[in-house]
Order: C-alpha cells, then structure tokens, then sequence
C-alpha cells in the first residue's frame, strides 16, 4: 500500500505570493490533517478533513485555507505570504474519524518564502 | 497550542544504551502516542497508550503513562546509531485533534 504522498516536497516562494501544496492520503483513508512545523513553534494544527468536510481547525489566519476532494486527496493553499509561513508543512491520514488512532504522515512539503 | 513538554530537550547517548525520554502534560488525556521523526522528514508512529493503560511494550520500547501526574515516559532500550532522531509526544482529549510537544532530539552516537 502506498504511503501519503506530499507535492511538491521543496517549494521557494516571494513574501506577497500564494502557494497551493497537495496531499494524497493512503487509499481509503478519509481523514486528512495538516500540520506546520516551525523551530519556535514545534507541530501546530492546521485543519482537518474528513470526506470533504473540515472537522477541525487550528488557530491560523484566514490566509491559510485547505479542501478535500471526493477522492479523499487534500489542498491546503496559503495567500499572501508571510516570511514566517516558512515552515514544514506535513500532513496526515487515518482511516477513522477518531483522532485516537495511528496517524500516517508524509514527508512533508518544505516551503521557504524569500 | 502544545500540550505536552518533553524532557529533555536533547540527549546523546553511546550505542548500546538506554534513552529515556520524558512528556508531560496539561489536560486529562484519551491517549497518549509517541512519534519519532528522522531530519525535518515525516512522523512515524511509535506506540499508543491509552489512558486506561499504564504501560505498553513493542520491541526495543517502553512507554509508561502516569495519569496522576500526566506524565509519560518512553524507553528506548539498547540504542543504535538507526534511532537517531527526535522523539514526539502527542496527545488525544475529548474530540480534538493531536496535539503534539516540541520534541526530544534523540543522538546515539556508534
């Protein structure tokens, strides 16, 4: 079975810029999180879809923004960016709704903003 | 926000070794898991506990959970170079998703 599949894993981008990063998550997983990971601020949690639907969300502005397509595979995209958005941005499947299970994360998407 | 701290911050050890490393946190729990993560690449789940449990074996690890002190602890017994990483704890309240500590940076030097 394969893994979760982030794209692209390396992406350089301007301060004002938006950015738009995929995950696919392991096939018939339906819930999809996705975390920043920063040094100062550790794994912080972004959102989070379950068959299309976002079931939670974490305290970002409205600058970032996610969906799920009925496929399960998931977007998260950001506008205007920041240079503190540089950061490591992983996701993360299940194949429940319950957040007390395993969670499969990707390899991440590496964003730097120049 | 995090919810858990992890202690220490960082350790080095010699091949062979054990390394025990710490998690506190704030809020009554459902679970608690650990994760470990190789250079700036994804989370591999390591083990679950859940809160009814007090401690869990899986190979080369030992997790113990103190609900009392909302404390756990997670073991690595005879260390290799291969664990070289960092080590999460996260936790699992109510409906809420993860929420994850900043991570012990585990060395095991050969």
């Amino acid at each position: 079975k394969a893994g979760v599949t982030q794209t692209p894993r390396y992406l350089i981008k301007t301060r004002g810029q938006q950015v738009t990063l995929s995950c696919s998550p392991i096939s018939g997983h339906r819930s999809v999180s996705w975390y920043q990971q920063t040094p100062g601020q550790g794994l912080q949690f972004l959102f989070e879809y379950f068959s299309e639907t976002q079931r939670n969300k974490g305290n970002f502005p409205g600058r970032f923004s996610g969906r799920q397509f009925s496929n399960s595979r998931s977007e998260m995209n950001v506008s205007t960016l920041e240079l503190g958005d540089s950061a490591l941005y992983l996701c993360a499947s299940r194949n429940t709704r319950d957040y007390g299970t395993e969670a499969f994360f990707g390899q991440g998407t590496r964003l730097t903003v120049v | 926000s995090q919810q858990g701290e992890e202690d220490p911050q960082a350790l080095s050890i010699q091949e062979g070794e054990n390394a025990t490393m710490n998690c506190s946190y704030k809020t009554s729990i459902n679970n608690l898991q650990w994760y470990r993560q190789n250079s700036g690449r994804g989370l591999v789940h390591l083990i679950l506990i859940r809160s009814n449990e007090r401690e869990k074996h899986s190979g080369r690890l030992r997790v113990t959970l103190d609900t009392s002190k909302k404390s756990s602890s997670l073991l690595i017994t005879a260390s290799r170079a291969a664990d070289t990483a960092s080590y999460f704890c996260a936790t699992v309240s109510g409906n809420t998703p993860l929420v994850f500590g900043k991570g012990t940076r585990l060395s095991v030097i050969a």
